[in-house]
């Protein structure tokens, strides 16, 4: 499976628009692209999932250019509950696949007042 | 709301024990996974199965073993637990089909001390 590359670390205030960015030059046609959030002592959560141009939900946006080597998580207006880690993974469909989801170290986006 | 439960939050436990870890989801989920999860090192996978009485080895699998005998339940055992297996224990499950690296729901998780 493809590695991704996150930043560490982000900070923002809150009412800003934060945008974390996801490197994964190797992503193979199937894989789609997605992210998950995790707050302090409970398990990942879904966010967004997509596999070209532009997905919207009612959390975030989910930015795939046409070569697909990255993505970008946008979180619209953020206040201090989206202070979170989130994580970038792709893959593909299929149960061969399954024992190779890999979670990175993630970034840790801090919001403050 | 699909909904994944781990049958402890907090265990402390004694160096060689045999420790169980239970988790339950009731989606009818054909996919269960164990992770677990270090500072600085993220989540890693244990084991997972894509079927009753099916289990695959993960990245981690030394020093554990699974135990798949119904559909809904999926359980993680330390026969002999070490100091180095204290760590945050997380339980998700998904159904087959999605896409793989998609909409895997999570446990509150179980933290884990040996001592």
């Amino acid at each position: 499976l493809a590695k991704t590359t996150q930043p560490i670390s982000m900070d923002s205030y809150e009412g800003q628009e934060v945008n974390i960015t996801c490197s994964h030059n190797n992503i193979a046609t199937n894989d789609y692209i997605t992210w998950y959030q995790q707050f302090p002592s409970q398990g990942p959560r879904f966010i967004i999932q997509g596999y070209k141009t532009k997905v919207t939900n009612e959390v975030a946006s989910l930015f795939i250019p046409a070569d697909r080597k990255s993505s970008t998580l946008s979180l619209p207006r953020v206040s201090l509950s989206d202070t979170a880690v989130y994580y970038c993974l792709v893959g593909d469909e299929g149960r061969s696949s399954a024992s190779k989801i890999i979670f990175g170290s993630g970034t840790r986006l801090s919001i403050r007042p | 709301d699909v909904k994944v439960t781990q049958s402890s939050r907090y265990l402390v436990k004694r160096t060689g024990e045999k420790v169980f870890l239970e988790c339950v989801q009731d989606m009818d989920h054909e996919n269960m996974f164990w992770y677990r999860q270090d500072p600085g090192l993220g989540l890693r996978l244990i084991y997972f199965s894509y079927d009753v009485k099916m289990k695959e080895k993960g990245d981690i699998p030394e020093g554990y073993s699974v135990s798949r005998e119904k559909k809904e339940r999926f359980s993680l055992i330390l026969e002999s637990a070490s100091t180095n297996q204290t760590s945050m224990y997380l339980c998700a499950s998904s159904f087959t089909g999605t896409s793989v690296a998609g909409e895997l729901f999570f446990g509150e998780g179980s933290r884990l001390t040996v001592l």
